[in-house]
């Protein structure tokens, strides 16, 4: 079964300064993996994946996140936030082609607040 | 560019009553999954559909039933409502089985 965790409930940084949301997952077979941004009262939007390739993605809104095979690690990082950066954020994970399905599982979410 | 669209955006029921959710893919996305989140969790998949067939079940309830059609929109039908089924629904749509979803704003169900 594939699984995510998401150590951190809230995560707080002033403007300016570089953030990181931690990312935990587990799948039987390669990960492909997703990060999820929701804005209050809004669906989720896409920032990034990882499913082959270079270590590093990158993604919208000047995210970017470090897959770490060996530490089963997927760390959205930005490295200056801005005050509108405070959302919700949910890393998301899916088994590849051999694992079986399509359905994404989500974690538990973060909160990030930006403060002036 | 063209978003995912669901309706309807809100909708109060009472028990026991039925409710249908309608979701639109994106132009040319042949994929649609459905998803619920409760108030503060993290979405949970319910099924999903290729090519109007289904391609994966998840935690969906007996009560409910979903099915894409020819034209790739897609409607979830939930009966008996329950009070616990209030939620968000999230409907998202992709270009194939194995590529990023997309989300549409959701339809908010309040059962009262």
């Amino acid at each position: 079964a594939q699984s995510v965790a998401q150590p951190e409930d809230q995560v707080n940084v002033a403007e300016g300064n570089p953030l990181t949301v931690k990312c935990t997952y587990s799948v039987s077979g390669n990960p492909y993996l997703f990060w999820y941004v929701q804005y209050p009262n809004r669906g989720l939007q896409f920032l990034l994946k990882y499913i082959t390739g270079d270590n590093l993605v990158k993604g919208s809104y000047g995210f970017e996140a470090e897959f770490n095979k060996s530490q089963t690690s997927f760390h959205l990082k930005k490295p200056s936030a801005l005050v509108s950066d405070s959302a919700l954020y949910f890393c998301a994970v899916r088994d590849g082609p051999t694992g079986g399905g399509n359905k994404l599982t989500f974690g538990t979410g973060t909160q990030l607040k930006v403060e002036l | 560019a063209a978003g995912v669209i669901q309706s309807p955006r809100h909708l109060i029921k009472e028990k026991r009553e039925t409710a249908t959710l309608k979701c639109y893919p994106i132009p040319r996305h042949d994929t649609v999954y459905w998803y619920q989140q409760g108030p503060g969790q993290d979405p949970q998949f319910l099924i999903s559909f290729y090519e109007k067939m289904q391609s994966d079940k998840g935690s969906i309830p007996d009560r409910f039933s979903a099915q894409q059609f020819s034209d790739y929109h897609s409607e979830l039908n939930m009966s008996s409502l329950e009070l616990g089924d209030s939620a968000l629904y999230f409907c998202a749509s992709s270009s194939g089985l194995y590529n990023e979803q997309f989300f549409g704003p959701g339809t908010r169900l309040t059962v009262l």
